[in-house]
């Protein structure tokens, strides 16, 4: 079992273009959560799909949008990006509600 | 959910036990206590979770005070790869409407184990 997959796992793009993050779940797992975390902060969710559809999101601008697709997997996509946007990037996978969320190791994204 | 608070810090000597504090005094009755851990430059790692009754498995104990308005995580016998910030997050465990999905992160305690 490959766990929580995530490409890529740095990036550098400069301020104003756009980009797409990839996560694919733990095999088994449905439900796909997005999370930002800055240097020496905790992770700040972003937003959840389960069934293909955004489920509950954060408080984040629309620029962030995302999709899940019918095999779970899921894709970030952050535009117009600012300094600001610079940070970690966490997906996790879980089956359904549970709150047992597997974590993939991370987009490290620096916007210039 | 629940606010949490942790100590920023704590050392704590290889081969020793380690006990990580949190307060969760406005938790409610469906609320359980979830604890999470971060290693430099990875996702955070599931380690437990509660209710009310003390839990164990082959990473850790947890224990949960009788009001469970606070827990305690146990590492029985800390290691150098225990090194980590260790998140302590309260979330309900029912699905109903309006009911947060998500896992709320604080700062969590930086756990350095000492050789």
């Amino acid at each position: 079992d490959a766990g929580v997959t995530q490409s890529p796992t740095h990036l550098i793009k400069t301020r104003g273009q756009q980009v797409t993050l990839r996560c694919s779940p733990k095999s088994g797992h449905d439900t796909v959560s997005w999370y930002q975390q800055a240097l020496g902060q905790g992770p700040q969710f972003i937003f959840q799909y389960y069934e293909e559809e955004e489920r509950q999101r954060g408080n984040f601008p629309d620029r962030f949008s995302g999709h899940q697709f019918p095999n779970y997997s899921s894709e970030l996509n952050v535009n117009a990006l600012l300094l600001g946007d610079s940070a970690l990037y966490l997906c996790a996978s879980s089956l359904g509600w549970s709150a047992e969320a597997f974590f993939g190791q991370g987009t490290r994204l620096t916007v210039v | 959910d629940a606010k949490t608070t942790q100590p920023p810090s704590m050392d704590c000597a290889e081969g020793r036990a380690a006990n990580l504090p949190c307060n969760h005094s406005t938790i409610s009755g469906n609320e359980y206590v979830y604890w999470y851990r971060q290693i430099h430059s990875q996702g955070p790692q599931y380690i437990i979770h509660g209710l009310k009754n003390n839990e164990t498995n082959e990473m850790a104990s947890l224990i949960i005070t009788e009001d469970r308005k606070s827990s305690t995580l146990i590492l029985p016998h800390a290691t150098l790869r225990d090194t980590a910030v260790y998140y302590c997050i309260v979330r309900v465990a029912e699905l109903s409407s309006g009911s947060a999905r998500q896992l709320t992160f604080g700062s969590g305690t930086q756990l350095t184990v000492l050789p």
